[in-house]
């Protein structure tokens, strides 16, 4: 399976200011997702990262404060804007293993980026 | 996405017990993932159920894909302390995306020696 790789592993923010999480895959991946994992909860859809196009997103998260890039098939980014305290979480970077499938694929995950807001 | 609903929130067994935890959903489901998440890192897939009635090990884990098509089980056999870390079931997501996941609450399993 493909192995990613997310920088920062973890960092300490102050509020108000932005952080660029990056996501590097050792090959080309068709689907690649940002993930959620707020303290103690499950892992939650931010966005499908499109590589070309803007990003996909889901219920509840917006472009102003999550931009993705993804620059070509191996790379994304997502920067967490203007952030508060709310926003700590462990952010995770997800592509589909195999061939994709419609239904649910397997995924495979980033060790993620730990963000404490101050 | 669908509600995904997983049970027990979290456990406490001594090690050598077997566990079992389940995840029932809102909807039918044609794929149940079964994941682990050791602390600091994501999670990693355990097993994958394609078919209801199916029942798939991976060493000391077994999982089942019900009849039902709305839930599935895992169990783990003679408990290990390195067996510790939140289990999530994930089925297909509804969402923006067809292809991504939809995760349970989580597990979380602690193994005393």
């Amino acid at each position: 399976s493909a192995v990613i790789s997310q920088k920062p592993s973890r960092d300490i923010c102050q509020r108000g200011t932005s952080l660029t999480i990056q996501c590097q895959v050792d090959s080309q991946v068709t689907m690649m997702f940002w993930y959620r994992q707020q303290p103690g909860q499950s892992l939650t859809l931010i966005a499908t990262a499109n590589q070309g196009s803007e990003a996909t997103y889901e219920s509840g998260f917006v472009i102003d404060k999550f931009p993705i890039s993804r620059p070509n098939l191996t790379f994304s980014t997502l920067t967490v804007s203007n952030m508060s305290p709310e926003d700590s979480s462990i952010y995770l970077c997800s592509v589909v293993q195999g061939n994709f499938i419609s239904g649910a694929n397997v995924l495979t995950f980033g060790a993620g980026s730990r963000l404490t807001v101050l | 996405g669908q509600q995904l609903n997983q049970s027990p929130q979290s456990m406490f067994i001594q090690e050598g017990e077997d566990v079992s935890m389940n995840c029932t959903s809102s909807s039918i489901f044609n794929t149940w993932l079964w994941y682990k998440q050791d602390p600091g890192e994501g999670p990693v897939l355990l097993i994958a159920l394609y078919k209801a009635g199916e029942l798939t090990s991976n060493g000391r884990l077994t999982a089942q894909f019900g009849i039902t098509r709305k839930d599935s089980f895992l169990n783990i056999s003679a408990s290990i302390p390195s067996d510790v870390g939140i289990y999530f079931c994930a089925g297909p997501t509804n969402s923006n995306s067809g292809y991504a996941l939809n995760f349970g609450k989580g597990t979380s399993l602690l193994v005393t020696p």
